[in-house]
């Protein structure tokens, strides 16, 4: 069950640049995206999402970008700090929690 | 903020046993989840539950495992008779169930079968 590919599973970053973590989906259904972040010894803690309806959402920091069209959507994390050194989790679902798919996580690190 | 706490934190055991992993929900959440991540590998959705019964499992979740709600607080899962190949982390994670609202995770037990 491939249908949420991050092909990338580590980045690195020097601290204060732009973080670009990506992930690729084959389920033409899903219409809800998610990212998440993850600590060792924790679990997995939300972090932003989107809507399909739309092609891009910012908060703060943080903001995710949705192409339809290429079933792409990306995280970028500007400026990156140590602290949000984790691994990232893409997920998505087609209009309820139960199809939720997730796929295998990045693992970004940012260098002082 | 309320979490969803999940116990113990590591579980060790011999293949064969039976194990049972505990996690208390967040009290105003309705929809229950359990996920498991084989070390390494990606996320993986178990089991889905809704009003005291199961919604929706994917074909990870044989016979071999159960879920339960004894008590209106504490959701369970249990495997039977464990193998080599259960060991991995359970997330167990909840939501209030409106729309697309993000699933709350708890901490995940490691479950060691040896």
């Amino acid at each position: 069950d491939q249908q949420v590919k991050q092909n990338s599973p580590s980045l690195s970053v020097q601290e204060g640049r732009i973080s670009i973590l990506n992930c690729d989906y084959t389920n033409s259904m899903f219409d809800y995206f998610l990212w998440y972040k993850k600590y060792p010894a924790e679990g997995p803690t939300f972090l932003i999402s989107i809507s399909s309806i739309k092609d891009k959402n910012e908060d703060g920091r943080f903001t995710v970008f949705l192409n339809k069209s290429a079933k792409h959507l990306s995280l970028h994390i500007v400026p990156s700090q140590p602290g949000d050194s984790a691994v990232y989790f893409c997920a998505a679902s087609a209009g309820n929690n139960n199809d939720m798919r997730f796929g295998a996580g990045t693992r970004l690190t940012v260098k002082p | 903020e309320p979490e969803v706490t999940q116990t113990p934190s590591h579980q060790v055991t011999q293949m064969g046993q039976e194990v049972i992993l505990r996690c208390v929900p967040i009290s105003n959440h309705l929809y229950f989840y359990w996920y498991r991540q084989i070390l390494g590998q990606k996320v993986e959705f178990l089991v889905s539950f809704y009003n005291n019964e199961i919604s929706e499992k994917s074909e990870i979740f044989d016979d071999q495992f159960s879920v339960e709600r004894p008590d209106g607080s504490n959701f369970t899962l249990k495997i039977r008779s464990t193998k080599l190949e259960d060991s991995a982390m359970y997330f167990c994670a909840g939501t209030g169930g409106s729309y697309n609202s993000p699933l709350h995770f708890g901490n995940g037990t490691r479950l060691t079968v040896t």
